[in-house]
């Protein structure tokens, strides 16, 4: 089946630093992603729809200076968190949408971010 | 905007059923989800139904969808203690919008 990877898994960083978060479909390719954001005990929010080689779409409240999505290729797309501060610590889901093998959207194993 | 609401807590018996219940407003929606995630770990999808059927079952799983009332339920029967985690229901329309998640039901289930 179609797998999504995400890498770092987990990763703390210091208050005012930048960190990158790659999101890669492994067998397929995924002209779509998005990224989501989850809290604790809160249920998934989406921050941004990412689309192959275009601006990604981001939702009302979302800093898109803060949040830099890149989609630059079939494969690969990135989230970089800039200047981070403790409120942004959080759960990120980024998740690509398949058209083959079936018409699903396949999530990746999330990476946690703590911001010191 | 669309909306999907859900019960935040269930708890079971070991070995009976769960049943976790799940409303939306779009009347759009096309294909309904039900999601697991355990402690720490990403989504696992669980199952789907297309808004054209009435039930889905898949061994222990039965989802039931009532389209008029735009009700979706997920029933997990011989509920185990590995099967406690947080439950979510999503929805989308068509095409590659993104899903709308519910905001999740935790299950525990007791020994």
């Amino acid at each position: 089946g179609a797998v999504v990877s995400q890498h770092p898994s987990w990763v703390i960083c210091k208050s005012g630093t930048s960190v990158k978060i790659e999101c890669r479909s492994l067998d397929f390719q995924a002209t779509t992603m998005f990224w989501y954001r989850q809290f604790p005990k809160q249920s998934l929010m989406l921050m941004a729809t990412s689309n192959e080689g275009s601006k990604a779409t981001y939702e009302q409240g979302v800093e898109k200076d803060k949040f830099l999505i890149n989609h630059a290729s079939l494969t690969l797309s990135t989230l970089t968190v800039t200047s981070a501060h403790p409120e942004d610590s959080s759960f990120y889901i980024c998740s690509a949408y398949a058209l083959a093998p079936a018409y699903e959207q396949y999530f990746g194993p999330g990476t946690r971010l703590t911001v010191t | 905007g669309e909306d999907v609401e859900q019960s935040l807590f269930l708890s079971v018996r070991e070995g009976d059923s769960s049943v976790i219940n799940c409303t939306y407003t779009d009347s759009s929606s096309t294909y309904l989800y039900w999601y697991k995630q355990e402690p720490g770990a990403g989504l696992q999808l669980l199952t789907y139904i297309f808004s054209n059927m009435d039930m889905k079952q898949d061994q222990r799983l039965t989802v039931l969808l009532n389209k008029k009332d735009k009700h979706l339920s997920l029933r997990i029967a011989d509920t185990q203690t590995g099967d406690s985690a947080i439950y979510f229901c999503a929805e989308k329309s068509a095409g590659n919008t993104p899903l709308v998640f519910g905001k999740g039901t935790r299950l525990s289930v007791i020994a």
